[in-house]
């Protein structure tokens, strides 16, 4: 397995459940980043991870929350969303460079989330 | 804020020709700037990334030029082939200090090259 893998590719969940998103990172990589991409809107950052912390969150709503175990690993926490929170949701890691200097971010293929 | 927007949001064009593909953004402090590919139901793919000091990259059929002064970029793309049918995002990430990884996203240019 190479690169960044995501798991599910496709999600349908009502907006009581609780489920998760899984992010897998094969480059050895320092940080990862959660995005959601929405129909005719920016992709939008929503969170980041270095060395297993995070360093951005960005205003992002409770109802979803990230974990970091290793630097390998990134989870998304998802419960009680609601329907205008579907979307891709894109998951990307880079090298930890020191600020100013090019990193390019690998990014997986997106799990697609429908809540009802 | 910074703002990035791409013209036109959509393009078709016949297989051969040559195309351009802009962006802008709002504000000139940024780190560097780069073009993804985006295919349907799949992650973005990185072409070309730009440091601010640079005016451009190229990467076989693929130029990325950069103004930072006025704000824009374009995304050549010479004798266009149907596998070049994707979505094409532009990003900067802003100059905001020490380890922020920030990025902002156009909401993309969705290429369709007729066979």
């Amino acid at each position: 397995e190479t690169g960044v893998t995501q798991t599910p590719r496709h999600l349908v969940m009502g907006m009581t459940n609780k489920k998760s998103l899984k992010c897998e990172q094969h480059l050895g990589h320092n940080a990862m980043y959660w995005y959601k991409q929405s129909a005719k809107k920016p992709l939008e950052l929503m969170f980041v991870y270095n060395f297993k912390e995070q360093t951005e969150n960005n205003s992002v709503p409770s109802r979803f929350s990230p974990e970091c175990p290793n630097s390998s690993h990134l989870f998304l926490h998802l419960h009680t969303l609601q329907p205008e929170d579907s979307a891709l949701y894109l998951c990307a890691s880079s090298q930890d460079l020191p600020a100013g200097a090019s990193i390019t971010q690998y990014f997986g293929p997106g799990t697609r989330l429908t809540v009802l | 804020k910074q703002e990035v927007t791409q013209i036109p949001a959509a393009l078709s064009v016949p297989e051969g020709e040559n195309l351009v593909l802009n962006c802008s953004f709002t504000d000139s402090a940024i780190y560097n700037l780069q073009w993804f590919r985006q295919d349907p139901g799949k992650g973005l793919t990185s072409l070309l990334l730009i440091q601010s000091s640079q005016r451009e990259q190229t990467s076989g059929r693929l130029n990325a030029s950069l103004d930072k002064s006025s704000g824009r970029s374009t995304l050549y793309i010479a004798a266009s082939q149907p596998g070049d049918s994707a979505t094409y995002l532009c990003a900067v990430r802003p100059y905001s200090g020490a380890g922020s990884y920030q990025l902002t996203f156009g909401k993309g240019t969705k290429l369709s090259v007729i066979p």
